[in-house]
């Protein structure tokens, strides 16, 4: 099993551009969540999703979308790129409330 | 106030001492995560606690409901122990929501 996969690893963006990154799970886990963590801070959550078809907002959701059509994918959509946006990304899964499992990171720098 | 902190901060030991890693939350909890961030960033999620004890080979992490407070200890320390340790909370009511602290930053010293 890959667990939590994510794309990509680095991304430098300008102001404005927009983006996707890419999360994917094989753990058939029904539970799912994004996370930024800037430097010196606790990570954030930004979005999650209990299933398919189901998504809610997290503690910092201002500029980004989710969507989560397959139990397997949860990408995390940012329109508009700003500076302030510029952090690691990590997405991560749990079967329901357990433990949970996290992707590698992806590094975007918004300029 | 944060509703989860961590102390220290910043910790070196030398190899083979016995580390403490502390944990203060503000709020009523349904569990406390302990996490593991590597140098090269990559998160592993070491225990999942909601009362006691749980030991996972030369790792303990200990919980006190009533005090609001969770401790990871290491006994025998290692270099390889070196790495950031993050402590997470999930409230009463926000489900798998997880709040952060901000982490400890472990170095242990050949």
């Amino acid at each position: 099993n890959a667990g939590v996969t994510q794309t990509p690893k680095f991304r430098i963006l300008k102001i404005g551009q927009s983006m996707t990154l890419q999360c994917t799970q094989d753990m058939n886990h029904n539970y799912m969540y994004w996370y930024r963590q800037d430097p010196g801070m606790g990570l954030k959550l930004i979005y999650y999703s209990v299933g398919a078809g189901i998504t809610d907002k997290g503690e910092v959701p201002n500029g980004y979308n989710v969507s989560r059509s397959t139990t397997e994918d949860f990408p995390l959509r940012l329109e508009l790129a700003a500076p302030s946006q510029t952090s690691v990304y990590f997405c991560a899964s749990s079967y329901s409330e357990g433990t949970q499992y996290f992707g590698p990171g992806t590094r975007l720098t918004v300029l | 106030k944060n509703e989860v902190e961590q102390s220290p901060q910043n910790l070196t030991a030398q190899e083979g001492e016995f580390i403490t890693i502390n944990c203060s939350y503000s709020v009523g909890i349904s569990a406390l995560h302990w996490l593991q961030q590597h140098p090269g960033g990559g998160i592993v999620s070491l225990f999942m606690l909601s009362s006691g004890k749980k030991k996972h080979g030369r790792l303990i992490a200990t919980i006190n409901i009533q005090e609001k407070h969770s401790s990871l200890h290491i006994t025998a320390s290692h270099p390889r122990d070196s790495a950031v340790y993050i402590c997470a909370v999930s409230g009463e009511t926000s489900g798998s929501r997880l709040t952060f602290g901000e982490g400890t930053q472990l170095t242990v010293n050949p």
